[in-house]
């Protein structure tokens, strides 16, 4: 079946470094995907979002890098700050589902040291 | 964006007993989900609350375990029926406005069963 998966579960950076977080999706038909933020007791948070026919996206101090070829999505944020310590999920929009059913990564929990 | 509100935030409950979860939409909202997150994991959708009709459930869920109602287009519940430890969970309400893609969490209903 589907399935979005994510390389590291938890990545430490320090304050004002850039951090990376990365996600293999399997569906190379996906046509949209999405960046969620949610820190703790809290529902996920919409970071950014890209459509397949796109491969670079930014936001403020984040971007979100697709590549099809290998089926891989990465979020980059810029200046990483503590309030920027989450779990951050990604999702795809498998094809036919007309944007009705997202599927979630594990999640990565990102830890930011002042 | 909408405000979604969700009601419990959190609940401990007693084995075979159930609990119904509100979500409310500060707007008229097209679609509504339902969603569930089990402890350190992932999000997966449990149904498509749909206006008027009955709600369209994803494969493992099912509506005598978990009974949805959307009287109107900015109102939904859940209910979490003859619960056992498992079912412990964050459960969460989502919405999708307008046409658009980006799907919108509430700030979930924290649950444990006893």
């Amino acid at each position: 079946g589907e399935s979005v998966g994510l390389h590291l579960p938890t990545l430490s950076v320090q304050e004002g470094d850039n951090s990376i977080i990365n996600c293999a999706y399997s569906n190379s038909a996906s046509d949209y995907f999405i960046w969620y933020k949610q820190e703790s007791g809290k529902g996920p948070q919409f970071i950014i979002d890209i459509r397949s026919n796109m491969d670079k996206r930014q936001g403020q101090r984040v971007t979100v890098l697709l590549n099809k070829t290998v089926k891989h999505l990465s979020l980059q944020i810029a200046a990483t700050q503590p309030g920027d310590s989450a779990v951050y999920f990604c999702a795809e929009n498998p094809p036919n589902t007309g944007f009705q059913k997202l599927v979630f990564g594990t999640g990565t929990r990102l830890l930011v040291s002042p | 964006s909408a405000v979604i509100s969700q009601k419990p935030s959190r609940d401990i409950c007693q084995r075979g007993t159930s609990l119904t979860i509100q979500c409310q939409v500060d707007s008229q909202v097209t679609m509504m989900f339902w969603y569930r997150q089990q402890p350190g994991q992932s999000l997966t959708l449990i149904a498509t609350a749909n206006q008027g009709s009955e709600a369209t459930y994803e494969s493992g869920f099912v509506i005598d375990k978990f009974p949805i109602s959307r009287p109107n287009l900015t109102f939904s519940t859940l209910t979490v029926s003859n619960m056992s430890p498992e079912d412990s969970s964050i459960y969460l309400c989502s919405v999708r406005t307008g046409s658009g893609e980006k799907l919108f969490f509430g700030s979930g209903t924290q649950l444990s069963v006893l």
